[in-house]
């Protein structure tokens, strides 16, 4: 049973290019995470989603930053024009079905590693 | 704003003992809480829960006590193993929201 995927683990993007980041949750996993590490912090929450659902996008950047979770195929992370501060570890975690959001342990990724030049 | 906070960024623990980790939040409403352990260039792996209808939850060599009235969580592990060493996060949530978590303790577990 494999777990949850991330690619690519490393990216370097100049600033103003796009980089895009996938994860593949686990078998049976319908819900998806993306946190942000930047250097000497914690997991920064940034958006919740569901299949084709956006369900909380609270801790995303309101501009250049968005994510989708296609019915077929993995989510994606799209940070459009990447600045230098955007150079940090971004994981993705999934969880089952249930309890509901809030009350399931959440499986995390190896992460992606962005380096912004 | 910071509700779930670790405040000690590094433990250093013999071999053995035991190693204590401390978590606090703000957020009363939060009724659920987590601790993952995290290796350089990987992600966290989860250890052990508690919901806060208990006060202690044991796995193994791990334990986690829940003080509400003080709004603290602690992880304790026991004994210790130079395996151990990693960074542990704490986090925390409540029904339909998202899981907030703390900067982080990195544990080093001396041989």
């Amino acid at each position: 049973n494999a777990g949850v995927m991330q690619n690519p683990r490393h990216l370097v993007r100049r600033r103003g290019q796009e980089a895009r980041l996938r994860c593949s949750p686990m078998k049976g996993h319908s819900h998806v995470y993306w946190y942000r590490q930047l250097p000497e912090e914690g997991l920064k929450f940034m958006v919740y989603l569901q299949k084709e659902n956006i369900i909380d996008e609270s801790g995303m950047p309101k501009e250049r930053f968005s994510a989708e979770f296609p019915k077929e195929g993995p989510s994606i992370l799209r940070i459009q024009q990447v600045v230098r501060g955007d150079s940090a570890a971004y994981f993705c975690a999934s969880s089952p079905p249930g309890r509901g959001v809030g009350q399931e342990t959440q499986y995390f990724g190896p992460g992606t590693r962005l380096l912004v030049l | 704003d910071q509700q779930v906070k670790q405040n000690s960024p590094s433990l250093s623990v013999q071999e053995g003992r035991i190693s204590i980790l401390n978590c606090d939040y703000t957020n009363s409403m939060f009724d659920y809480f987590l601790w993952y352990k995290k290796y350089p260039a990987e992600g966290p792996t989860f250890l052990i829960s508690i919901s806060s209808i208990k006060d202690k939850n044991e796995d193994g060599r791990f334990t986690v006590f829940l003080n509400k009235s003080a709004k603290h969580l602690s992880l304790h592990i026991v004994p210790s193993q130079p395996g151990d060493s990693a960074v542990y996060f704490c986090a925390a949530s409540y029904t339909g929201n998202q899981f907030y978590f703390g900067t982080g303790t990195s544990l080093t577990v001396i041989p």
